[in-house]
């Protein structure tokens, strides 16, 4: 089945660092893949997606490329803020006509971001 | 942008009561919505397909009599978590995806059950 491997957190870094947040993933066929990002006590919020490979997702100065050759979408930002300090899911879907919804999600564990001033 | 809204953000029951969740999609019709629950530390767990004019579909595992989907219109799905448990303790969060197949959640609901 399809399953989808976060790295573990937490990640602290200080302001302004480099981040990466490594995601790969286990599925038939060609899924989209998806970064959804929750602040304290509010829902997920769709951050990126990319539907194919070799496409780049990209919001907010955050940005993922959808790797096939490596199952990977790894999320990174080239200058962290404060203000960015949440849990990152990476997530995927099912693939077209593989049965089922692909609507429902699949998501990683999530990573937990916090960015010192 | 399209909106998933939920209701309420926060409630607290006594243990064997039953409370009611709504989740909203606010500017497009959603013929299929999701219910996912997330205990704390763990990922979302897909609960269970909520289909507008017919019965839900449960993921393997969960109990249909106890987690009751009603999804009446294009527009509300509603989850009612009947004779509630402090198990049943969870964050709670729905998602529909729009007709750019774009998948939105909803802020999600702090149920305590105590």
């Amino acid at each position: 089945g399809n399953s989808v491997t976060q790295m573990e957190g937490p990640v602290t870094l200080s302001e302004e660092a480099f981040l990466t947040i490594n995601c790969t993933y286990t599925a038939t066929g060609y899924p989209s893949l998806f970064w959804y990002v929750q602040y304290p006590g509010e829902g997920l919020q769709l951050l990126l997606k990319a539907t194919k490979a070799d496409d780049k997702g990209s919001n907010k100065g955050f940005e993922a490329t959808y790797r096939k050759e490596t199952t990977s979408f790894h999320l990174e930002k080239g200058s962290v803020q404060v203000s960015d300090s949440a849990v990152y899911f990476c997530a995927l879907n099912r693939p077209p006509n593989s049965g089922g919804s692909n609507y429902k999600l699949t998501f990683g564990k999530g990573t937990l971001l916090t960015v010192n001033p | 942008g399209a909106v998933v809204s939920q209701h309420p953000s926060w409630v607290i029951c006594k243990s064997g009561t039953s409370v009611k969740i709504e989740c909203r999609s606010l500017d497009f019709q959603a013929t299929t919505m999701f219910w996912y629950r997330q205990f704390p530390k763990q990922s979302l767990m897909l609960m269970a397909t909520s289909n507008e004019g017919s019965k839900a579909t449960y993921e393997q595992g969960v109990e249909k009599d106890k987690f009751l989907i009603n999804h009446a219109s294009l527009t509300l799905s509603t989850l009612t978590v009947t004779s509630a448990h402090p198990e049943d303790s969870s964050f709670y969060i729905c998602s529909a995806p729009d007709r750019g197949n774009t998948i939105y959640f909803g802020e999600g609901s702090w149920l305590t059950v105590v």
